[in-house]
């Protein structure tokens, strides 16, 4: 499809446990963006990217957490040791550039145990 | 501090009447404007934007929203909803890249 793609859909993972999440951006989006969205909440931005370029992570809670894009194209988000508090879904979000809206992807659910 | 606000946690409404979702926003300058429809398990479907210009904006699946800088408002309508446009709505601000949403809004829409 031609949409952002999350993967994998699901996570359960017990306290601890390292995850990965990873997101494939709409092909010729060099904007990238993570969220996290909590239960009856609206999404809390954590970090973007610009091509490979990491310009701003100040929404990450802890330094538990890491997000790359290597080649700038997919990226990967990353939670070490994780916590109950982690349980959450988190959005990637691309766009194309400047004054463009931000296309999201239908989500990872991360459920702590 | 940049913020977004949905009074609304929840509306129901009956099918074929209009809806309103309100939002406020609190920005420096005036922010890029969007709503989003979110259908449980999916991610955010956007319904449509405001950058400048025409201050009513039309979107898809016939809603429209109407941004009011003196109230610091965008405002989503629909004139007349369907059972399918039962969701949660955010309406969300962008000020340099970053969006800020709004808590949502539950739309239930009975027969």
């Amino acid at each position: 499809g031609a949409g952002v793609s999350q993967s994998p859909r699901y996570k359960v993972a017990k306290r601890g446990q390292d995850v990965a999440l990873r997101c494939d951006p709409i092909s010729g989006h060099v904007s990238l963006f993570w969220y996290q969205q909590a239960l009856g909440q609206g999404p809390e931005f954590l970090t973007y990217f610009q091509n490979e370029a990491q310009l701003d992570k100040s929404g990450l809670p802890s330094d538990r957490f890491f997000a790359e894009r290597p080649e700038g194209s997919v990226s990967t988000l990353k939670i070490q040791r994780t916590q109950q508090e982690d349980s959450a879904v988190y959005l990637c979000a691309t766009r194309e550039g400047r004054n463009q809206p931000q296309h999201f992807g239908d989500g990872t659910r991360l459920s702590i145990l | 501090a940049q913020s977004v606000t949905q009074p609304d946690i929840h509306i129901t409404v009956s099918e074929g009447a209009s809806l309103e979702l309100r939002c406020n926003y609190s920005y420096g300058a005036t922010p890029y404007l969007f709503w989003y429809v979110q259908s449980p398990g999916q991610g955010l479907q956007l319904l449509l934007k405001y950058f400048s210009g025409d201050t009513l904006v039309q979107g898809i699946k016939g809603f429209e929203a109407e941004f009011k800088r003196s109230q610091s408002s965008f405002n989503l309508r629909k004139p007349s909803v369907h059972w399918s446009d039962a969701a949660e709505y955010f309406c969300a601000a962008e000020g340099d890249y970053k969006l800020s949403f709004g808590a949502g809004t539950t739309v239930t829409v009975r027969a």
